[in-house]
């Protein structure tokens, strides 16, 4: 199975704050990587995927990089519904993986 | 509008079964990979396993927490997924979600989720 790590586990920000939260694969996985927030009691809903490509109705704020093992997401101006657990997720080979989440919280 | 609305979820004995069923509508469902993923409480999100499409055989890929004891299937004419639970165990309470596969050129992601069905395992 390929271990994805984010870090940091959890961060403290305030509005306006430009945040970056990174994901590392255990083994390269070429772009096949995707970002979700989930807000507390919430569905998990998809930001990011293909590492870059940002989904349609999303902020424009958020942005994705990378490639083969190391991916970050940036929020460029945090805002205060912003404020959630991040995941990242590997579709390069199944079984799907999943990083164990980064929590923003506010500052 | 694309919908997923699961069912079936609830409190069932250790060793117990449960079928969930997840009903879509608001798009071409017969086209899609869906997928199944849970999150125990508190926990983060953990991948169950998938079903692909009439062309590529229904082909179900598990877990490996839940190979042997979990079934995926679907049925196309009724534009349902559904996630047979067998021999249950305590660690399998989680929240269950359905979700659709965006299927994208550049590989899998979750493009709608629905709204979650807790099942609990306990005694």
């Amino acid at each position: 199975d390929i271990q994805m790590t984010q870090s940091p586990s959890s961060l403290s920000a305030s509005v306006g704050d430009r945040v970056t939260i990174t994901c590392r694969a255990g083994q390269s996985i070429n772009t096949y990587l995707n970002w979700y927030q989930q807000k507390p009691g919430k569905v998990p809903k998809l930001l990011i995927y293909a590492a870059s490509s940002v989904r349609s109705g999303v902020p424009s704020r958020f942005s994705g990089s990378g490639s083969g093992t190391d991916f970050t997401l940036t929020i460029s101006s945090l805002q205060p519904e912003d404020f959630a657990t991040y995941y990242c997720h590997q579709s390069y080979d199944t079984p799907w993986t999943f990083g164990q989440g980064t929590k923003v919280e506010i500052k | 509008e694309v919908q997923l609305v699961e069912s079936g979820g609830g409190l069932v004995q250790p060793g117990g079964s449960l079928r969930l069923c997840c009903a879509a509508s608001g798009f071409t469902f017969r086209d899609h990979y869906m997928e199944w993923v849970r999150q125990a409480p508190g926990k983060g999100l953990e991948w169950v396993g998938r079903i692909k499409s009439e062309a590529l055989s229904y082909t179900a890929e598990y877990a490996a927490s839940v190979k042997g004891r979990f079934i995926i299937s679907r049925d196309d004419s009724r534009n349902s997924l559904y996630l047979q639970m067998n021999s249950l165990k305590t660690e399998d309470t989680a929240v269950y979600y359905c979700a659709r596969d965006l299927m994208a050129l550049a590989g899998t992601a979750f493009d709608y989720w629905g709204q979650g069905i807790l099942v609990t395992v306990s005694s």
